[in-house]
């Protein structure tokens, strides 16, 4: 079983629609991290949290919202979805440490319509 | 400014030849972590390699090394022997400074991307 899962996969909705798109780890790691991948842009850090009642925006928080639900779960919401927020949205887990990589889920292709 | 800069968009390679992809970076800190990432054709984000600023040696994984050049600012990913399923996406990632005050951390944790690089191996 995958360590970092990621619900939906894919989901296509409409314009104004509320949307949570859910992580679940295994990892037993306590951060956290959303990204979204638009092409070319590389990835953009969404939202962080290194515990389950800490949450950091990060740099294009605007129009999500996240919830750190328990050490193992985070999720992110769009409370009114816009066809700019069509994306590849990424979750990933680390722990921190001389390193702290970062290990991704498989990605939630989101289309805004 | 870019912190983290990959200028070949595309990259060609014939199988079993060694590849190189270019990354540099932009930070003040002295403590930085840096990461290379392969995202194939699925879609899901595979962690490579990994270099810490003070690492005195450059870092190596099976067929995957770190040419890191601390002074330039670069942190080139070599791959030698390339396999046709060495064609991906390949991202360079920075992890900056440290906030010691965090209790139970002692890094931010946060990644910067590059804009990636597109390798295709040719049979």
């Amino acid at each position: 079983d995958a360590d970092v899962t990621q619900t939906p996969r894919n989901r296509i909705t409409k314009t104004g629609k509320r949307i949570m798109l859910e992580c679940s780890q295994t990892k037993g790691h306590d951060r956290m991290y959303w990204y979204r991948q638009d092409p070319g842009l590389g990835l953009r850090l969404i939202y962080y949290s290194f515990d389950v009642k800490d949450i950091n925006k990060g740099e294009i928080s605007d129009g999500y919202s996240v919830s750190r639900q328990a050490q193992a779960k985070f999720s992110l919401s769009l409370e009114s979805a816009i066809p700019n927020q069509t994306a590849l949205y990424f979750c990933a887990t680390s722990e921190p440490g001389s390193t702290d990589t970062q290990y991704f889920g498989p990605g939630t292709r989101l289309t805004v319509l | 400014a870019q912190k983290i800069t990959q200028t070949q968009p595309g990259m060609f390679v014939q199988e079993k030849e060694a590849v190189t992809l270019d990354c540099t970076y932009d930070t003040s800190d002295q403590s930085y972590g840096l990461f290379w990432y392969k995202q194939p054709s699925s879609g899901e984000m595979i962690f490579l390699i990994y270099q810490g600023s003070y690492d005195e040696q450059n870092a190596t994984e099976g067929r995957y090394s770190l040419n890191f050049q601390k002074a330039r600012k670069s942190a080139n990913l070599v791959i030698s022997a390339s396999q046709l399923g060495d064609s991906a996406m390949y991202f360079c990632a920075m992890r900056e400074g440290r906030r010691a005050s965090y209790a139970g951390g002692t890094s931010y944790g946060k990644l910067t991307f590059g804009q990636g690089t597109i390798l295709t191996v040719h049979p």
